[in-house]
């Protein structure tokens, strides 16, 4: 199970985003993804493997952490950054699982 | 560039069957695995199933095992989703998705709606 906190973050443009996925029990580094998705669209790949960018991503998005603590941070919150955040996991069952989701909106 | 469009979304009743199909371009279909992902009204995403590229292999969640079937036409470059015995909770958009450990490209979705 992966627990994200908080349910909505109320920031403002500018401001710095952190983004925390719990896990219930380990998980690879490798497989443990950030996804971004935007109201009334697909979502988006933004992080693999716990910090890799994926292509096209700006730098202002970076993931980090290891075992069962996971966060993606914004640096500086761009407009078109409010959106709802998933992280993901991947086991070798195979089963993938999604987190309940952040809601990162305007302050 | 990547491109996967779903279609066949519909209303079905309770009980009720249908078959989802996810057009793939762009890419060497008969190359990736691929999966389908839906998300509810309002809610999260929640993975579905996944067949291998050479659909020697498929998952699927316990939510749908032995309801939904996932398979392929790689002559077609189509991936299909083959759905009965329908309840109300399987109402949602359906993605189809490219990827292994995590999903790369996504298509834009088809709505299912299961009422009566």
């Amino acid at each position: 199970v992966l627990t994200q906190s908080p349910g909505t973050l109320s920031l403002s443009p500018g401001e710095r985003a952190t983004l925390s996925c719990r896990a219930s029990e380990s998980v690879s580094s490798s497989y443990l993804t950030w996804y971004q998705q935007r109201p009334g669209q697909a979502p988006r790949l933004l992080i693999y493997s716990t910090s890799s960018r994926a292509t096209g991503i700006p730098d202002r998005f970076s993931g980090s952490g290891s075992e069962t603590e996971f966060t993606l941070t914004i640096s500086r919150l761009e407009p078109e950054d409010f959106a709802v955040y998933y992280c993901q996991q991947y086991d070798s069952s195979p089963l993938y699982t999604f987190g309940q989701g952040t809601k990162l909106e305007i302050k | 560039q990547v491109r996967l469009v779903e279609s066949g979304g519909n209303m079905v009743q309770p009980g009720g069957s249908l078959r989802l199909s996810c057009s793939a371009s762009g890419f060497t279909f008969s190359n990736y695995g691929m999966h389908w992902v839906r998300q509810a009204p309002g809610k999260g995403l929640e993975w579905v199933a996944f067949i291998r590229y050479d659909g020697g292999s498929k998952s699927y969640a316990d939510s749908v095992n032995g309801r939904f079937t996932i398979s392929r036409d790689s002559s077609k470059n189509t991936l299909y989703l083959q759905m009965s015995s329908l309840k109300t909770e399987d109402t949602a958009v359906y993605y189809c998705a490219r990827g292994y450990g995590y999903f790369q490209h996504w298509g834009l979705g088809t709505l299912v709606s299961v009422s009566s």
